[in-house]
């Protein structure tokens, strides 16, 4: 089955703390992609990374960055001196081999000033 | 990348009436789908649009219910039909284009509708 899990519903923190947020997918195809969106409270959905599976390594953006693991199937997002505008909901999805997205039920950051 | 403009932003319907939501994309494009996302939750894929060809439903999803249109590679249309409070809900319309010059794609989303009924 094509399952993605994101086990922190919400996270709390104050603003310049780095802070990480999981996920983790199941697949049974041998490539797939991975994404992380956000959404902020406006509704929009931003996108942030697309990663696919041959693709191990990891990757940094400015203060985002990145963690895929094929061996624990996880694709982690750590902020690092999070900022008040980081705060909205973050959403991990797995793309399958029908170009369908599978969403995790995403995790609210509040960043706290 | 492609520019996806969706409308209504937002409404506000009585409950038994039917709205039709429209999504324009300024490329034409292959793969076009309808998601509904329902407070607090995760977005759910209701169809895949199809042009020139039934949409293809997700489970608990019915055409008559959902009907969608999708006249060419630029344009659909979902209709929420005979609205009761509990299809309240931003409803996204999302493209996947090819980005790059190499054989990646993306996924690209409308702006969502966000719909209150009453």
């Amino acid at each position: 089955a094509q399952k993605v899990t994101q086990a922190q519903t919400e996270i709390s923190v104050v603003e310049k703390e780095d802070v990480t947020l999981d996920c983790v997918y199941e697949t049974r195809d041998t490539t797939y992609y991975l994404f992380w969106y956000k959404q902020p409270p406006s509704g929009e959905l931003v996108f942030l990374i697309r990663r696919n599976s041959f693709d191990e390594q990891n990757e940094i953006s400015g203060r985002y960055s990145w963690n895929f693991q094929k061996s624990t199937s996880s694709f982690n997002f750590t902020i690092t001196a999070s900022q008040v505008v980081d705060s909205a909901v973050y959403f991990c999805a797995l793309r399958d081999s029908n170009y369908q997205l599978i969403w995790g039920a995403g995790t609210k950051l509040i960043i706290k000033p | 990348s492609a520019v996806i403009s969706q409308k209504p932003s937002r409404d506000i319907c009585q409950r038994g009436t039917s709205l039709t939501i429209q999504c324009q994309v300024d490329s034409q494009v292959t793969m076009m789908f309808w998601y509904r996302q329902q407070p607090g939750q995760s977005l759910t894929l209701i169809a895949t649009a199809n042009q020139g060809s039934e949409a293809t439903y997700e489970s608990g999803f019915v055409i008559d219910k959902f009907p969608i249109s999708r006249p060419n590679l630029t344009f659909s249309t979902l209709t929420v039909s005979n609205m009761s409070p509990e299809d309240s809900s931003i409803y996204l319309c999302s493209v996947e284009n090819r980005v790059g010059s190499g054989g990646n794609t993306e996924a690209f989303f409308g702006q969502g509708t966000r719909l209150t009924v009453v």
